[in-house]
């Protein structure tokens, strides 16, 4: 079955503690995308990969960071949590960057 | 800079009823346009989406979209609204002339349909 994969589903850490969020999909997209969701503020784009080892910031970049060293996987990284982290968070894929995106089922994280 | 505006929060239809749920967007070059629904604690499904040619977009569930140029709007519309379909609607718009990669959201609506 085609899909996004995103895990853990659910996590609770604090602040300060690394953590690694996984994505990954099967479909051999090219184009791959991590967003958080919050009330009243809609998706906003953390960061996106155009392909292999190459990725940019989106239009909250700060305090995450990303790598893509297989077209599969393009986990996020929280290096040292905050608070104001805690959040929806939502990995997507497209063959393409104008291609419909398909979405990850959400990791809810809350950072204490 | 490329923007997206859901002018209502939450959106109260009938079952039976026509439902229209609203998009406006801002993009300095011809926009991509698309619309993504989302269950409770399920992820985002892509619903329908304008690139170009016709104004009206038909998509998944029985959904359509109007693009308008001149109004900058892209509302999503459905002639008999179900119980089932209550759920948050999110527009989104990406420019196609400037290279930006993003993909940018309206902060939501949220439809409720009543039996």
């Amino acid at each position: 079955e085609a899909q996004v994969t995103q895990n853990p589903r659910y996590l609770i850490t604090v602040t300060g503690k690394k953590l690694t969020v996984t994505c990954s999909q099967n479909m051999n997209h090219e184009y791959m995308s991590w967003y958080r969701q919050d009330p009243g503020l809609g998706l906003r784009q953390i960061y996106y990969s155009m392909n292999v080892e190459v990725t940019d910031k989106g239009d909250v970049p700060e305090g995450y960071k990303v790598s893509r060293k297989e077209k599969r996987n393009f986990p996020l990284i929280l290096e040292s949590p905050s608070p104001n982290q805690t959040s929806l968070y939502f990995c997507a894929s497209s063959p393409r960057v104008q291609e419909t995106q398909y979405f990850g089922p959400g990791t809810r994280l809350l950072v204490l | 800079a490329q923007s997206v505006a859901q002018p209502e929060d939450q959106v109260n239809v009938a079952e039976g009823n026509p439902l229209t749920v609203k998009c406006t967007y801002s993009v300095s070059g011809n926009p991509y346009l698309f619309w993504y629904v989302q269950y409770p604690n399920r992820g985002l499904q892509f619903l329908l989406k304008y690139i170009t040619g016709d104004n009206l977009v038909k998509g998944s569930y029985g959904f359509e979209a109007e693009f308008n140029k001149s109004q900058t709007s892209f509302h999503l519309k459905k002639p008999s609204a179900l119980v089932s379909d209550s759920a948050l609607y999110f527009c989104a718009v990406r420019d196609m002339d400037t290279g930006r990669r993003a993909l940018t959201f309206g902060s939501g609506t949220r439809l409720q349909v009543q039996p």
